[in-house]
C-alpha cells in the first residue's frame, strides 16, 4: 500500500509554544490530505481536509486560527498547533488519498503531542 | 445524518478461532463506501478492507472478509483463524458521496479485540 509518513512521532512542549507536524506522502502525490485528532480510547475525529494549493476546510468546532494547515505541495501537508495548551495534548494523525478516484485513505503513523 | 455504530467496546477470541466485529451505518445516500481499519497500540491506522455500496459480492482480503448486508445497513468484519497479532483496536468507517464530496471518513467508536493464546 501507499506510504504516508509523519514527523515528529513524539513532541513535548511548554504551554504557549507552537508545534509543527509534517505529513508526507512518500510514493504518491496526494491532492487531498486529512488531519485527525484522537484522545485515548476514543475514535478519530476529523479536524480538517487539506487540499493542495487551496485553503483547508475545517470541521465545525475546530479553531482554524489555532490549528493552521498548509498544503503547499502534492506530497506535504503541515499542521501547526499555535500557542499550545495542555488540553491540546493528543494523538494527531494524518491521512491521504492516493488519487481523486481512490476511496482508500492511507494513514501516517501519528504524532503524540504532550503540552506541559 | 451519517453515522457509524460499533456496539462492542471489547471482544475476546481464542487464538485460531474466527471472530465477527459488528458495524452498522446510517446514510440516506445510495452511493457510499465502507472501510475497516486496524489500530495496534503503536497508533498507526492500518487499512484492512473496503466495500462499495454497489459491490454485489462481499469483499475479502486474506483472513479478513466483510459481511455486507445492505438492507440491514450492516458491514461486519470477520477475521478468520485469529492470531495474537490481531489484538488491536478496530474501526469501521464510512464515506458517502452526496454529503461528502471532500472524501472524509466518518469513524465508529471502535472495538478492542483481544486474542487469547
Amino acid at each position: 500500500g501507499a506510504v504516508v509518513s509523519q514527523h515528529p512521532s513524539w513532541v513535548i512542549c511548554k504551554s504557549g509554544t507552537s508545534v509543527k507536524i509534517e505529513c508526507r506522502s512518500l510514493d504518491f502525490q496526494a491532492t487531498t490530505m486529512f488531519w485527525y485528532r484522537q484522545f485515548p480510547k476514543q475514535s478519530l475525529m476529523l479536524m480538517a481536509t487539506s487540499n493542495e494549493g487551496s485553503k483547508a476546510t475545517y470541521e465545525q468546532g475546530v479553531e482554524k486560527d489555532k490549528f493552521l494547515i498548509n498544503h503547499a505541495s502534492l506530497t506535504l501537508s503541515t499542521l501547526t498547533v499555535t500557542s499550545a495548551h495542555p488540553e491540546d495534548s493528543s494523538f494527531y494523525i494524518c491521512s491521504a488519498r492516493v488519487s481523486r478516484d481512490s476511496e482508500t485513505q492511507y494513514f501516517g503513523p501519528g504524532t503524540r503531542l504532550l503540552v506541559l | 445524518a451519517q453515522k457509524i455504530t460499533q456496539t462492542q467496546p471489547g471482544m475476546f477470541v481464542q487464538e485460531k478461532e474466527a471472530v465477527t466485529l459488528d458495524c452498522t451505518y446510517d446514510t440516506s445516500d445510495q452511493s457510499y463506501g465502507l472501510f475497516w481499519y486496524k489500530q495496534p497500540s503503536s497508533g498507526e491506522m492500518i487499512f484492512l478492507i473496503y466495500q462499495g455500496s454497489y459491490d454485489e459480492q462481499n469483499a475479502t482480503e486474506g483472513r479478513y472478509s466483510l459481511n455486507f448486508q445492505k438492507a440491514r445497513k450492516s458491514a461486519n468484519l470477520v477475521i478468520s483463524a485469529s492470531q495474537l497479532g490481531d489484538s488491536a483496536m478496530y474501526f469501521c468507517a464510512m464515506r458517502d458521496w452526496i454529503y461528502n464530496q471532500g472524501g472524509k471518513l466518518i469513524f465508529g467508536q471502535g472495538t478492542e479485540l483481544s486474542v487469547k493464546p
